[in-house]
């Protein structure tokens, strides 16, 4: 089962700062968090990860609170072209090497002109 | 530097049928993991394998099997297929380690009639 809890659907002004919030209040502490995107029909698309540091790319921020129970992903602009389902994910250690994903439902923002 | 491509993108088959779907991986990844996505299920993890060999599996049947070859690429097979077959397979490449994001390809869309 996924480890994180998310709001279903969100909507966001174009041009205004999408946050999209994540519960993960069993994170333990060697586990990162990742947040990918889906756009219809297309392969989920790799956004930011972090481990108890905030972090920043040329995508979007992802902040993380100090307990690590929960974070939001920032996307500072929202376009239409962010429409998609944003998942949030803590990457599992499986033994052997392997860290696995395991997606929940997400979350679906739609960003509106 | 190239994605991960998928081939082929689009497949019909029937019912009984076997099929085989190809991943090529980014260039120097050595995990390949699998995925199905169905909307009600969502998106599943079925396996991962690393240097040829399988480390993780998922909670699927035996007829839905995988391999890698030395050069990192991977396949899946599908046999006696079934009308609850019918899905988008994804396949996501990663370089080793918890910190290291898999990249997916945007996958098989396969049907079964």
């Amino acid at each position: 089962d996924a480890k994180t809890t998310q709001p279903p659907s969100m909507d966001c002004a174009e041009g205004r700062a999408a946050n999209l919030p994540c519960n993960h209040s069993t994170i333990s502490g060697n586990e990162y968090v990742y947040w990918y995107r889906q756009i219809h029909s297309q392969g989920p698309q790799y956004i930011i990860h972090g481990l108890k540091n905030n972090e920043t790319n040329e995508m979007a921020s992802l902040i993380i609170t100090e307990d690590r129970k929960s974070s939001t992903l920032i996307l500072p602009h929202a376009t239409l072209r962010d429409t998609a389902v944003y998942y949030c994910i803590v990457r599992v250690y499986s033994g052997a090497g392997s860290y696995q994903l395991t997606f929940g439902k997400g979350t679906k923002l739609s960003v509106i002109p | 530097k190239a994605g991960v491509t998928q081939t082929p993108r689009y497949l019909i088959k029937t019912r009984g049928q076997q099929v085989t779907l190809s991943c090529s991986p980014i260039s120097g990844h050595r995990s390949v993991s699998w995925y199905q996505q169905t909307p009600g299920q969502g998106l599943q993890f079925l396996f991962e394998y690393f240097s040829e060999t399988q480390r993780n599996k998922g909670n699927f049947p035996g007829r839905f099997s995988g391999r890698q070859f030395s050069n990192s690429r991977s396949e899946m097979n599908v046999s006696t297929l079934e009308l609850g077959d019918s899905a988008l397979y994804l396949c996501a490449s990663s370089l080793e380690g918890n910190n290291q994001p898999q990249h997916f390809g945007d996958g098989t869309r396969l049907s079964i009639l």
